[in-house]
């Protein structure tokens, strides 16, 4: 298994109040990625980072902010969290950059905004 | 943009029984295939992947063929298992030229299979 860890597992706050999200990589990797995972929409990118401080938006970026000071951590954050941010957040990281190279998962984080 | 359709469910089988899940495509340019699983409260698992067209990816009894001209890359498993209950998700990637590739996903297929 790919060693990546996020932290918190699971998550309940109160809406408008900051959020941040860890992830964790042992890896070495350059390249890493936040998702969210919603019923009815897959996982949809939300920001991604392809080395130390530089990071650009996915997909569903807008809410989310992001930073990357190390390799092998990546934040992510909720400025003010919103009930639509209620949601199973996914960490990859990718050795490599381009479509044929795997991306690995970390474990999730249950995100529960009140 | 790139998109993934896949059949949501729950699809449920029998032991033993022949499994697909279809997978279709549209992509801006020529796209990996991935298909991955994610067991009951865990994350996504890489099952298999194609790189190119005809190629067939395979793993733990799973196999997938890149299939170019119905964009398709259908999920099969000859004798499923108890075991093989859980979420499927077909993806795409297309090289953007950029800083990264993020995947695209289909919306995931429940499998559930009964003793």
């Amino acid at each position: 298994d790919a060693g990546i860890t996020q932290s918190p597992r699971h998550k309940v706050t109160e809406t408008g109040t900051p959020v941040t999200l860890r992830c964790h990589q042992t890896e070495n990797h350059r390249y890493m990625y936040w998702y969210r995972q919603d019923p009815g929409h897959g996982l949809r990118l939300i920001h991604y980072s392809y080395g130390v401080k530089d990071t650009d938006k996915g997909e569903v970026s807008d809410g989310y902010s992001v930073s990357r000071s190390k390799t092998e951590d990546f934040l992510l954050t909720l400025e003010s969290a919103t009930s639509s941010q209620t949601s199973v957040y996914f960490c990859a990281i990718s050795e490599l950059s381009g479509p044929t190279d795997t991306q690995y998962f970390g474990p999730g984080t249950r995100l529960t905004v009140l | 943009g790139d998109s993934v359709t896949q059949m949501e469910g729950p699809v449920t089988l029998s032991e033993e029984a022949f499994l697909t899940i279809n997978c279709t495509y549209t992509a801006t340019g020529y796209p990996s295939l991935f298909w991955y699983v994610q067991y009951p409260g865990e994350g996504l698992q890489l099952l298999l992947k194609a790189t190119k067209a005809d190629d067939k990816g395979s793993n733990k009894g799973f196999e997938a063929t890149y299939r170019k001209e119905t964009t398709s890359f259908h999920l099969e498993k000859g004798s499923v298992q108890v075991s093989d209950s859980a979420v499927y998700f077909c993806a795409l990637s297309v090289g953007s030229g950029g800083g990264a590739d993020g995947l695209t996903f289909g919306k995931g297929t429940h499998l559930i299979i009964q003793p």
